[in-house]
């Protein structure tokens, strides 16, 4: 079946270092992956998204990079502070048109 | 812009009692609509989406039903809630399929 993992569950890093979140999709027909970012007791915040015609795409100090080849995404964050301690989540439409979502990745940031 | 409310923020209820979520979209017309349940420590399951007013799809057989009364105005109901119906329950907007999902601020249901 479908599906979206993500290669670490946990992640924790110290304040000011830059995070490295991973995910791995099964559907080499998606063309539209999306990044979440979840505080506990809050819904999902968008976070940056790609199209499959691209294979980097920047925001402020998050990247989101594209392996088709390999059907990998992953999400950096430069700088990472306190405040981007959440659970981050990766997703994707099938072909279905549901949005498809990964597990999560949760990121602690150490002071 | 465009902001999406839900509310309670919280409920707690017991087994076999009646159940209503709402969620309104403001700043959009005829968005698509989805409610979404999330387990403890787990991935969002959605639960039913809605193109229109009165067009309602269910993704898995459950205890739950939905209802589009106006065009941005999403209820989540049941009639007799179960254990099993307790998680965190998320509404969200797209401006239509396959468009960037966004996502309330959630309810977090409790049956006992």
């Amino acid at each position: 079946g479908e599906s979206v993992g993500l290669h670490l569950p946990t992640l924790s890093v110290q304040e000011g270092d830059n995070s490295i979140i991973n995910c791995a999709y099964s559907n080499s027909a998606s063309d539209y992956f999306i990044w979440y970012k979840q505080e506990s007791g809050k819904g999902p915040q968008f976070i940056i998204d790609i199209r499959s015609n691209m294979d980097k795409r920047q925001g402020q100090r998050v990247t989101v990079l594209l392996n088709k080849t390999v059907k990998h995404l992953s999400l950096q964050i430069a700088a990472t502070q306190p405040g981007d301690s959440a659970v981050y989540f990766c997703a994707f439409y099938n072909q279905g048109g549901k949005l498809i979502f990964g597990q999560g990745t949760e990121l602690s940031v150490k002071p | 812009s465009q902001t999406i409310h839900q509310w309670p923020a919280t409920l707690v209820q017991p087994v076999g009692s009646p159940l209503s979520l709402e969620c309104t979209v403001e700043g959009t017309s005829n968005p698509n609509l989805y409610w979404y349940r999330q387990a403890a420590g787990r991935g969002l399951q959605l639960l039913f989406y809605s193109v229109g007013i009165g067009q309602i799809s269910s993704e898995v057989p459950q205890n739950l039903s939905a209802s589009r009364p106006q065009d941005r105005q999403f209820i989540l109901s049941s009639k007799k809630l179960l254990l099993s119906d307790s998680g965190f329950y998320l509404c969200a907007w797209s401006v239509g399929a396959g468009d960037t999902q966004y996502f309330g601020p959630g309810t977090r249901l409790t049956v006992l």
